[in-house]
C-alpha cells in the first residue's frame, strides 16, 4: 500500500527555537496533504490543508505564523512550528492520498515534539 | 458542518469475544465515505474499514465489519474474536465529497481487551 513517511518522529527543542517536521509520499503524488494535532487521550485535530503550489488552508484559530506549511512539491509537505512554547509539544501527525475519494488516506507515523 | 461523535470512551471486551464500537455522523453532503482507524500507543494511525455512502452493503474486512446504517447516520464498528493485540484507541472518521476531501475525526473509543 501507499506509504507516507513523516520525519522526524520525535524532537525536542528549547522554547523560542523553531522545529520543522517533514511529510512525504513515497509511491504517490499528493496534491494535497493535512496536518493533524493530537494532545494526549484526545482526537486528531485538522490544523490545516497543504495545498502543493498554493496557500496552506489554515482551520479557524490555527495561527498561520505560528504553523508554517510549505508544499513545494507533490511528495513532500513540511510544518514549520515557529518559535515554539511549551504549550505547542504535541503530537503533530501528517496525511495523503491518492485523489479518489473512496481510498484510505494514509498516514505518516506522527512527530511528538516537547518543547522545554 | 460535519460532526463526528463516539459515545463510548472506552469499552472492556473478553479475548475471543466480539464488540462493537459505535459512531455516529451528521452531514448535508449526499456523497462521503465513513473510515475506522486504530491507533495503538505508538502513535501510528492503522486503516481497518471503508464505507462509501452509497455504497449497498455494509464492508467487511477480516475480523473487521462495518454495520452502516445510513437512515440513522450510524457506522458502528464490529470487531470480532477480539485478541489481546487489538487494545488500542479506536476512531471514526468522515470525509466529505465535492470538498477539499479533509478527514474528520470523531474522540475515540479506547478498547481494553481482557485475557
Amino acid at each position: 500500500g501507499a506509504v507516507v513517511s513523516q520525519h522526524p518522529s520525535r524532537v525536542i527543542c528549547k522554547s523560542g527555537t523553531s522545529v520543522k517536521i517533514e511529510c512525504r509520499s513515497l509511491d504517490f503524488q499528493a496534491t494535497t496533504m493535512f496536518w493533524y494535532r493530537q494532545f494526549p487521550k484526545q482526537s486528531l485535530m485538522l490544523m490545516a490543508t497543504s495545498n502543493e503550489g498554493s496557500k496552506a488552508t489554515y482551520e479557524q484559530g490555527v495561527e498561520k505564523d505560528k504553523f508554517l506549511i510549505n508544499h513545494a512539491s507533490l511528495t513532500l509537505s513540511t510544518l514549520t512550528v515557529t518559535s515554539a512554547h511549551p504549550e505547542d509539544s504535541s503530537f503533530y501527525i501528517c496525511s495523503a492520498r491518492p485523489a479518489l475519494l473512496n481510498t484510505e488516506a494514509f498516514f505518516g507515523q506522527g512527530t511528538r515534539l516537547t518543547v522545554v | 458542518a460535519q460532526k463526528i461523535t463516539q459515545t463510548q470512551p472506552g469499552m472492556f471486551v473478553q479475548e475471543k469475544e466480539a464488540v462493537t464500537l459505535d459512531c455516529t455522523y451528521d452531514t448535508s453532503d449526499p456523497s462521503y465515505g465513513l473510515f475506522w482507524y486504530k491507533q495503538p500507543s505508538s502513535g501510528e494511525m492503522i486503516f481497518l474499514i471503508y464505507q462509501g455512502s452509497y455504497d449497498q452493503q455494509n464492508a467487511t474486512e477480516g475480523r473487521y465489519s462495518l454495520n452502516f446504517q445510513k437512515a440513522r447516520k450510524s457506522a458502528n464498528l464490529v470487531i470480532s474474536a477480539s485478541q489481546l493485540g487489538d487494545s488500542a484507541m479506536y476512531f471514526c472518521a468522515m470525509r466529505e465529497g465535492g470538498r477539499n476531501n479533509d478527514m474528520r475525526f470523531g474522540a475515540g473509543t479506547r478498547l481494553t481487551v481482557k485475557p
